[in-house]
């Protein structure tokens, strides 16, 4: 039972463009999420965070959104550049360890 | 350079066999946590260490131990490999046991053949 979801396991995006990547989660517990990036044969790094109080944060190119009631939150990115092309995971946490999405390859085109 | 750093980056090994991966947490960060990432999956929880005690564990195998020591450095026993095993295997440390925010490692990938 998949608790975090990434049901777009790839994304396509033109440089300039606002790319919109989605998570839903299904445990009302998690009051914590985060998005990690992850460019191949390193670790994951850690993009941005929000606590369940909120339902956006910002920071710089990267907005994140929070949709309680939908169990729901989207990370935008504008405008996305060549260098965000990465695997975008999705992670939740009601205190403990976080469960992470199956991520979402995002490639921005020149 | 994240901080947290994990050896041996490749291993390759036979079925049957045991490995063990080891990760050096993040200076003062007292929480250790494994993941498993195979092919196309996401990253799956496998077990935390909070200065030196298991804090939680999630989808790891019977074949699978884990332990952090004093100096707070961790290692994950894996035996008995099965080719199934192959992925990547990554550690994070973080400062406290909440695990608000982790730093992970490069990660260890394990190739059974």
């Amino acid at each position: 039972d998949q608790q975090v979801k990434q049901n777009s396991p790839s994304l396509s995006v033109q440089e300039g463009r606002i790319s919109i990547l989605n998570c839903d989660y299904t445990n009302s517990m998690f009051d914590y999420f985060l998005w990690y990036k992850k460019y191949p044969a390193e670790g994951p790094t850690f993009l941005i965070s929000i606590s369940s109080i909120k339902d956006k944060n910002e920071d710089g190119r990267f907005t994140v959104f929070l949709n309680k009631s939908a169990k729901h939150l989207s990370l935008h990115i504008v405008p996305s550049q060549p260098g965000d092309s990465a695997v975008y995971f999705c992670a939740a946490s009601g205190g403990q360890n976080f469960v992470f999405g199956p991520g979402t390859r995002l490639s921005v085109l020149p | 350079d994240s901080g947290v750093t994990q050896t041996p980056k490749h291993l390759i090994t036979a079925t049957g066999q045991r490995v063990t991966l080891r990760c050096s947490p993040r200076s003062g960060d007292l929480s250790v946590y494994w993941y498993q990432q195979s092919l196309d999956q996401g990253l799956q929880f496998l077990i935390q260490y909070y200065n030196g005690e298991e804090r939680a564990k999630g989808n790891i195998l019977e074949r699978f131990s884990a332990q952090q020591f004093p100096d707070l450095h961790s290692e994950l026993n894996l035996s008995s490999l099965e080719l199934g095993d192959s992925a990547l295997y990554f550690c994070a440390s973080s400062a406290t046991g909440a695990g608000y925010g982790y730093t992970f490692g490069s990660g260890t990938r394990l190739t059974v053949v």
